[in-house]
């Protein structure tokens, strides 16, 4: 199969401090994760692509000092919240992806709760 | 206009009972079809995957695409309890990003 796992799955946070989200790829070599942000009732939004090795792309919107992706291994990807606020509070959901154009395969989200 | 419409739900059904799930979508560039399965507080789940129009089946699920009018489908068979949960559609275009529906909520009740 293709198993991805997201650390940790549910975090809570005082306002203004960093949080940082894992995302690996356990049983194959990811070239590709995004990320995804996703409120109560809401679909998935891309918040941003990463390749192994280079910076990631932002979706329009996306603050990217304030989400910081680094994708430093083919099984690692992390996206660190800093300075956070109660309106970052959501589900953040990662998918792992083979190559670009490939089946993205998704972790099981990290809620994460500003206080 | 959306990319990709879907109708939130929710939808309650008896045990036993075939459902039926649609998106519309509004770029004739896109060429991947996707349904995921969410339960809740949890990540998404592949369900089906096709590329072209028609039927693909794979158990009691069966996705349906109609390319010229923008319409995608997915039929369940002897809904299960199991089976409650949202379903999303996804649809994307080569190498653009992946745009998913806002999902529908469906209830099997026992």
């Amino acid at each position: 199969g293709a198993v991805v796992s997201q650390h940790p799955s549910w975090v809570i946070c005082k306002s203004g401090t960093s949080v940082k989200i894992e995302c690996r790829s356990l049983d194959f070599q990811a070239t590709t994760m995004f990320w995804y942000r996703q409120f109560p009732k809401q679909s998935l939004m891309l918040m941003a692509t990463s390749n192994e090795g280079s910076k990631a792309t932002y979706e329009q919107g996306v603050e990217k000092d304030k989400f910081l992706i680094n994708h430093a291994s083919l099984t690692l990807s992390t996206l660190t919240v800093t300075s956070a606020h109660p309106e970052d509070s959501s589900f953040y959901i990662c998918s792992a992806s083979r190559d670009r154009e490939g089946e993205q395969y998704f972790g099981p989200g990290t809620r994460l709760t500003v206080t | 206009q959306k990319e990709v419409e879907q109708d939130p739900g929710p939808l309650s059904v008896p045990e036993g009972a075939i459902v039926s799930l649609n998106c519309t979508y509004s770029n004739s560039a896109f060429q991947y079809f996707m349904w995921y399965r969410q339960y809740s507080r949890k990540g998404p789940e592949l369900l089906m995957y096709t590329y072209s129009s028609g039927n693909k089946e794979d158990g009691r699920f069966t996705a349906q695409v109609d390319k010229s009018s923008k319409y995608i489908s997915l039929f369940i068979r002897d809904s299960q309890p199991s089976d409650s949960a949202t379903y999303l559609c996804a649809i994307r275009g080569g190498y653009q990003k992946v745009t998913f529906g806002t999902g529908t909520k469906l209830q099997v009740i026992p």
